[in-house]
């Protein structure tokens, strides 16, 4: 059973508008969530993180918001630019199994001109 | 430039073959992992291991099996590939205690088995 749930496979948005990607998860236990970017025939590489002590972090254009309560996390762009489209995966970690991150099935994020 | 190193891009092996997937990293991390990805599906973790000849199932280790010899390698090995092994590979690593930046992962190895 998916532990981490991201329900919008993909995501179209024109350039210099917003670009929210939601993510929920199911285990209370998590206290670690990240967000990967993915291009075609890469490997995933990190774009940010927070922790559960956190609700939000901040690294230039990009922002994740964390709502415990809900279980849910939030990755915001802004604003979005033609390079930002991609697979977006949302991780979280309960640090119990030696650091091991449960994925979500990805957003693909299209930003048009 | 830390990197995590897949021997080969694109691979195609045909049904029955053993194949062996290599993977190295120069970061002298603890933690290595093995996932496919599959469209739909997400990164589905076969194997990983958190230190030298130690290994852990995942959550699809059916017709996998790994091996963990030195530190820097970790190698995932079908032991008889089958069409529905087929897909995009990545490996990654990630050190002990640092959570905040999750795993580094490395480009990927598309295998067709045909």
């Amino acid at each position: 059973d998916q532990q981490v749930k991201q329900n919008s496979p993909s995501l179209s948005v024109q350039e210099g508008r917003i670009s929210i990607l939601n993510c929920d998860y199911t285990n209370s236990m998590f206290d670690y969530f990240l967000w990967y970017k993915k291009y075609p025939a890469e490997g995933p590489t990190f774009l940010i993180s927070i922790s559960s002590i956190k609700d939000k972090n901040e690294d230039g254009r990009f922002t994740v918001f964390l709502n415990k309560s809900a279980k849910h996390l939030s990755l915001h762009i802004v604003p979005s630019q033609p390079g930002d489209s991609a697979v977006y995966f949302c991780a979280a970690s309960d640090g119990s199994t030696l650091g091991r991150l449960y994925f979500g099935r990805g957003t693909q994020l299209t930003v048009w001109p | 430039d830390v990197k995590v190193t897949q021997s080969s891009r694109y691979l195609v092996k045909r049904t029955g073959e053993k194949v062996f997937l290599e993977c190295v990293q120069d970061m002298d991390h603890e933690n290595m992992f093995w996932y496919r990805q599959d469209p739909g599906l997400g990164l589905r973790l076969i194997y990983f291991s958190y230190d030298v000849k130690m290994k852990e199932k995942g959550d699809i280790p059916e017709g996998y099996s790994v091996s963990r010899e030195k530190k820097e390698r970790f190698s995932l090995i079908l032991e008889s590939a089958s069409t529905n092994q087929t897909s995009m590979y990545l490996c990654a690593s990630s050190p002990s205690g640092e959570r905040a930046y999750g795993y580094t992962f490395g480009s990927g190895t598309r295998l067709t088995v045909v």
